[in-house]
């Protein structure tokens, strides 16, 4: 059964960035097989970002792809993401997801002046 | 603007069953998706339930009780989770979500909070 680890709670600047890990146990998996979801307060789930499978080239939700980058890291078994120009409307929880089937705790990311 | 179409709250009472519906646009045929279904408790990740594209093509997620399933109308252009026997514990936001390819994004529901009365 695959875990998913990521990292802890941020709070940024309006205009920097953010990265979260997302590490990965338990199984025989490909971490390019993480997308990753968020989720504003008291708001739905938004797919960001995943991996195109077999080809493993990232594939963006067309609003983020000027300012979002995944990476994913087969060694470490660990996924990143990295989104820049924080605004407020970024204060999410973001979530890490394998194949949609198992998920991270959530990272809250908080952008305040 | 979620692209599938959830209504915000539906309720049903302890034992009794409750019936979830996702409308698809017009532009997307019910027929050629399957239809994802995520329940999710305040303060916790989205827990995935089931996947339904047929009745000879369907799954559930691990540990995920066969009170859950799936269908789909395809006269509504609408997938359906089915929850029977209601617990309070089933008491939570249910998520739909399709993936139209590989190379599309993941689209999300905007989700039903399920009250059990």
């Amino acid at each position: 059964q695959v875990q998913l680890v990521q990292s802890a709670t941020e709070v940024k600047k309006p205009g920097s960035s953010v990265k979260v890990s997302c590490k990965a146990s338990g199984g025989n998996f490909s971490t390019y097989a993480i997308s990753w979801v968020r989720q504003a307060p008291g708001q739905g789930l938004e797919w960001m970002a995943g991996f195109i499978p077999l080809l493993n080239t990232p594939n963006y939700e067309q609003r983020f792809q000027d300012r979002l980058t995944i990476v994913a890291d087969e060694t470490a078994t660990t996924a990143y993401m990295d989104l820049s120009g924080l605004t407020s409307d970024d204060t999410a929880v973001y979530y890490c997801t394998y194949l949609g089937d198992f998920w991270g705790q959530g990272t809250q990311v908080t952008v305040s002046s | 603007q979620p692209v599938l179409t959830q209504p915000p709250s539906s309720s049903a009472s302890l034992g009794e069953s409750a019936r979830l519906t996702c409308s698809l646009p017009t532009d997307l045929n019910v027929k050629s998706y399957s239809i994802y279904w995520y329940q999710q408790k305040p303060g916790s990740p989205p827990r995935y339930l089931l996947y339904y594209y047929s009745q000879s093509d369907e799954g559930r997620g691990a540990g995920v009780p066969s009170r859950f399933s799936g269908s789909k109308d395809v006269s509504a252009n609408t997938g359906i989770l089915f929850i029977s026997g209601l617990q309070s514990d089933d008491e939570a936001d249910y998520y739909c979500m399709i993936w139209p390819s590989n190379a599309s994004p993941w689209v999300f529901g905007g989700g039903t909070k399920l009250t059990v009365l």
